[in-house]
C-alpha cells in the first residue's frame, strides 16, 4: 500500500517552461516532505524540503507547495533547463520513524 | 567532502554466487541504509543500522544479510543470488533515527547472470 502517490509518471516540457509535479498522502503524521532528485545511474540527492508549518518553499528555481488540509503537496521547478532532466521522487516521513515513504516518480525531460 | 561512497559501481555476478557490495561514509552519521531500486521503482528499504543495532524490514528476503564492523562501513551481502536480484542497490546515511535527512551514495548496479 503506497502511502505517497505521486504524478504524473513521466512529463515534457521545452526549455524555459514550469514542470509541476503533484504528490499526495493520507497519513498525518507525516511531518516532513521531501523531494528528490536523481539522474540516470546515480543515487537519489536531496532537492528541497518542507515541513507542514509552511505553505511554501523556494530554492532557486524549484518550489515547493503544501496545502495541509488537502494533504497534498507538489514541486514547481521554473525556467525548466534541459539539466533539469532527471527522475523526481516525492517522499514524507514522521520524526518518530525512520522509514522514508517514497512515491512512485516522475521523470521529467526537458527540451532544447 | 564528507560523503557516502560505494563500491564497486557496477558489479556482475553469477546466479547463486554470493557477492558482498560495500559502502563507506565520511559523515560521522549513526543510521545506515541499505536499499534496492529496481528499474523505474522507487527506492525500497531492505534494512537499516543504528549504530550496531540491526533492523530487518519484513519483506526483505532472507538472501539479504547486512554487516557493519564499525560505524564508517556497511556490507550487503547477497548469499544466493537470482535473476530477480538485479538491481540498483542505494546505501544512504542520517545523523540520527530520528533525523528527517537522509543522503545516498551513487549506488551500486548489480547484474546477474
Amino acid at each position: 500500500q503506497q502511502q505517497v502517490k505521486q504524478s504524473p509518471q513521466s512529463l515534457i516540457v521545452q526549455k524555459g517552461g514550469i514542470s509541476i509535479i503533484n504528490c499526495a498522502y493520507e497519513n498525518t503524521a507525516f511531518d516532513y516532505f521531501p523531494w528528490y532528485q536523481q539522474f540516470p545511474g546515480k543515487g537519489p540527492a536531496l532537492l528541497i524540503a518542507i515541513r507542514p508549518d509552511v505553505s511554501e518553499k523556494k530554492e532557486g528555481r524549484f518550489t515547493i507547495s503544501f496545502n495541509k488540509s488537502a494533504k497534498q503537496f507538489s514541486l514547481h521547478i521554473m525556467d525548466s533547463q534541459p539539466g533539469d532532466s532527471a527522475t523526481y521522487f516525492c517522499a514524507a516521513s514522521r520524526l518518530d520513524d525512520y522509514k522514508l515513504s517514497f512515491g512512485a516518480g516522475t521523470t521529467v525531460t526537458v527540451r532544447a | 567532502d564528507a560523503m557516502v561512497i560505494q563500491n564497486p559501481r557496477y558489479q556482475v555476478t553469477q546466479f547463486g554466487k554470493p557477492v558482498t557490495l560495500s559502502c563507506s561514509q565520511t559523515l560521522n552519521h549513526n543510521v545506515m541504509y541499505w536499499y534496492q531500486q529496481k528499474s523505474s521503482q522507487a527506492p525500497k528499504l531492505l534494512f537499516h543500522y543504528y549504530d550496531k543495532d540491526f533492523n530487518n524490514e519484513a519483506d526483505t528476503p532472507d538472501n539479504f544479510q547486512s554487516r557493519r564492523p564499525n560505524t564508517s562501513f556497511c556490507f550487503l551481502d547477497i548469499r544466493s543470488p537470482g535473476l530477480g536480484d538485479a538491481a540498483m542497490y542505494l546505501c544512504a546515511t542520517s545523523r540520527e533515527i530520528r533525523s528527517y535527512e537522509q543522503y545516498f551514495g551513487p549506488g551500486t548496479r548489480l547484474t546477474v547472470t
